[in-house]
């Protein structure tokens, strides 16, 4: 089982609808989970990260967490075409490896 | 807005030769780790560094790499002796604290090709 999961996508939403993505993970113990954006060949960009159940937002960003059932997600309101990337999850745990651990992503593309 | 900076950008090595990869992070930033992403693959974490020393490291970390900060503001990755699946996108990156509330700023990265 992989520790970090995603859809690889890719997800095809229309310029300012609602893009939806997720993540799920299989340690227990990860105590705060990010989300980073990359474009082609470029390096990961943190967009927001989050550690309590619950939501945080984040102008046109909302992470959402759920500890219960091991689920992040980030809703993109709004979404523009320069939003097009590679979105990242990423998790720390609090206990043994406490560096950051990648899913593979989800491309995201927004339709003009 | 302050930024992790990288060099080189790109750097072209033979197989079996050294490369030393440099970074300087965020100048108020006490933890600096190097991670990299084979083309087409996740980002991996290679090691965490604090208080001069190495806190952490993954199984890629081999005896082939260090890292040391020499100077206070520089952090460096040496590879001693690349192999073509060394090439890959290396990526700096730094954090204020240990703390839960706080995010890892990445460098632009350095694309080291092994040839």
């Amino acid at each position: 089982q992989k520790e970090v999961e995603q859809n690889s996508g890719p997800l095809s939403v229309p310029e300012g609808a609602i893009a939806s993505l997720n993540c799920t993970y299989s340690d227990r113990g990860s105590q705060s989970f990010f989300w980073y954006r990359q474009y082609s060949g470029k390096s990961p960009e943190l967009i927001m990260f989050i550690y309590s159940n619950g939501d945080k937002e984040d102008g046109r960003f909302t992470a959402q967490l759920n500890k219960a059932s091991q689920y992040v997600s980030l809703l993109i309101r709004d979404s523009q075409p320069s939003d097009s990337a590679t979105y990242l999850c990423a998790v720390r745990k609090d206990t043994g490896r406490r560096a950051l651990t990648f899913g593979s992503g989800t491309r995201l593309q927004v339709q003009p | 807005e302050p930024e992790v900076t990288q060099t080189p950008s790109h750097q072209v090595t033979q197989m079996g030769q050294e490369v030393i990869l440099r970074c300087v992070p965020i100048s108020n930033h006490l933890y600096f780790y190097w991670y990299r992403q084979i083309l087409g693959q996740k980002v991996e974490f290679l090691v965490s560094f604090y208080n001069n020393e190495i806190s952490e490291k993954s199984e890629i970390f081999d005896d082939q790499f260090s890292v040391e900060r020499p100077d206070g503001s520089n952090f460096t990755l040496k590879i001693r002796s690349t192999k073509l699946e060394d090439s890959a996108m290396y990526f700096c990156a730094s954090r204020f604290t240990g703390d839960l509330n706080y995010g890892y700023t990445f460098g632009s990265g350095t694309r080291l090709t092994v040839v």
